[in-house]
C-alpha cells in the first residue's frame, strides 16, 4: 500500500499566481517532508524540507506547511515562475533515518 | 564542485544481460544511495551504503547487487535483466549516513541518473 500519495498527477497555473501542491500520508512515523523538484533529464533536486515538530517552513518563493493530524503536506509557490515548470515529488523521511520515501510527483506547468 | 555524477547517461541492453551502473558522489560525501524510477512513478529505494558497507536494502530482488569504494564511488549490478527493470537509475550522496542530515537541511544530493532500456 501506498505510504505516500500525490492525487494529482498534473496542476496547471498561470505566472504570478499561486502554486500549490499537496502531497498526503498514511503512517504517522514521519521525522522530515522534503519536496524535490526535476527537470527533463535532470536528477531531482532539493528544493525544501520541514520537520515533523514544525508547521511551516519558508524559502523565497516557497513554503511548505505540515498537518500532522489531517497528514497532508504542502508546497506554496508564490509567485509562480515559468522556470517554476517540472515535476514535484514530496519525500518523506521515516524515523529511524531509513530511506526517503517518495510520492509519485505532480507535474506543473506556469503558463506566461 | 562537481556534482553527483552517474555513468553512463543512457544504456541499452537485451533480456538475460548483466548491467554495471556507476556513481561517484559529491566530494566529501561517504554516504550513497541508488533508486529505481519507473515512468510514471516515484523514485524508489534500491540500497544505501555508507563507509563502504550496505546500510540499507529495499524491495529488490537478488539481481540487485551493488558496491562501494573506498573512494566512496559505487557502482550498481543487475543481473538477468527482464524487461521491467527498464527505468532511471538514480544515485544520491549525502555527507553522512541517513537521507537528511541532522537538522534536516543535508538532504540527498541526486545525479542526473542513467536511463536504462531493456530490449
Amino acid at each position: 500500500d501506498q505510504q505516500v500519495k500525490q492525487n494529482s498527477p498534473s496542476l496547471s497555473v498561470q505566472e504570478g499566481r499561486i502554486s500549490i501542491l499537496n502531497c498526503d500520508y498514511t503512517n504517522s512515523m514521519f521525522d522530515y517532508f522534503l519536496w524535490y523538484k526535476k527537470y527533463p533529464a535532470e536528477g531531482p533536486t532539493f528544493l525544501i524540507s520541514i520537520s515533523s515538530i514544525k508547521d511551516k517552513n519558508e524559502d523565497g518563493r516557497f513554503t511548505v506547511f505540515l498537518n500532522k493530524s489531517a497528514k497532508h503536506l504542502s508546497l506554496h509557490i508564490v509567485p509562480s515562475q515559468p522556470g517554476d515548470s517540472a515535476v514535484y515529488f514530496c519525500a518523506l523521511l521515516p524515523s529511524g533515518n531509513t530511506p526517503l520515501v517518495f510520492g509519485k510527483g505532480t507535474r506543473l506547468s506556469v503558463i506566461a | 564542485d562537481a556534482g553527483v555524477t552517474q555513468s553512463p547517461t543512457h544504456l541499452i541492453k537485451t533480456r538475460g544481460q548483466q548491467v554495471t551502473l556507476r556513481c561517484s558522489p559529491i566530494s566529501g560525501h561517504k554516504s550513497v544511495s541508488w533508486y529505481q524510477q519507473v515512468l510514471g512513478q516515484g523514485p524508489q529505494f534500491i540500497f544505501q551504503y555508507y563507509e563502504k558497507e550496505e546500510r540499507g536494502r529495499g524491495n529488490f530482488p537478488d539481481r540487485f547487487s551493488a558496491r562501494q569504494f573506498p573512494n566512496y564511488s559505487s557502482e550498481l549490478n543487475v543481473n538477468a535483466l527482464l524487461l521491467g527493470d527498464s527505468a532511471l537509475y538514480l544515485c544520491a550522496s549525502t555527507l553522512a549516513l541517513g537521507a537528511v542530515g541532522q537538522g534536516g537541511d543535508q538532504p540527498q544530493h541526486f545525479g542526473d541518473g542513467t536511463r536504462l532500456s531493456i530490449l
